[in-house]
């Protein structure tokens, strides 16, 4: 099983600042088989990221991914107020699939 | 535009069996090269892979809960279902379907108590 790890665990920002998160897997992650979610309360989980790096439809540019292997990065290039959630990353390649334990953007 | 709605009991008493229904619409479950799936979320904590199914009825579950799951399809109902046997208080999540990964329901909390 791939574990996959998120940091850091909390990140306090102010609106308009650049956010950094980052995923680690535990083994390479195949075919960069690694998405990112953003989660708000009380709502189901939303596809921002697949493919390491290719955009969710409807996902504005301020969100990117990046990386391969083991190591992924996911950046918001100006966090606007409705970006403060939680951010999951998330391994499909090999089954079991997997996610890690979360990054919440809160403000700062 | 696809949309995915669980449903079933919302308490399941320890030692007995969770069922839940994902009823697909706007969209053919039987559409190929499409897997389904469930994922569950206990409260205040991280997400959790439970199992995937194809129109035609091929499988696979995490091997954590796959000796309690079985994730079935029925084509004709435009739907596919979760059972977990023998539950317990670690049961306790908001249960998603989803189609991996895009789509995903809206969720239903199911709470494992006597």
């Amino acid at each position: 099983e791939i574990v996959l790890t998120q940091s850091p665990g909390t990140l306090s920002l102010s609106p308009g600042e650049r956010a950094t998160l980052s995923c680690r897997a535990s083994q390479s992650v195949s075919s960069s088989s690694l998405a990112w979610y953003q989660q708000k309360p009380g709502q189901a989980p939303r596809l921002l990221i697949y493919g390491a790096s290719s955009r969710a439809t409807g996902i504005p540019d301020r969100f990117s991914g990046s990386g391969s292997g083991t190591d992924f990065t996911l950046t918001i290039s100006r966090l606007e107020p409705e970006d403060f959630a939680v951010y999951y990353c998330q391994q499909y390649g090999s089954s079991p699939f997997t996610f890690g334990p979360g990054t919440k953007v809160d403000i700062k | 535009q696809l949309q995915l709605q669980e449903s079933g009991p919302g308490l399941v008493k320890p030692s007995e069996t969770l069922s839940l229904t994902c009823t697909v619409s706007g969209g053919s479950i039987s559409t190929s090269n499409y897997y389904w799936g469930w994922i569950r979320q206990p409260p205040g904590k991280g997400l959790e892979w439970i199992g995937s199914i194809s129109y035609s009825g091929s499988t696979y579950y995490n091997p954590s809960l796959k000796s309690r799951v079985t994730i079935s399809v029925d084509t004709s109902k435009n739907q596919f279902s979760l059972k977990l046997s023998s539950v317990t208080a670690a049961d306790t999540a908001v249960y998603y379907c989803a189609r991996p990964w895009v789509v995903w329901g809206r969720g239903t909390t199911v709470t494992v108590s006597s």
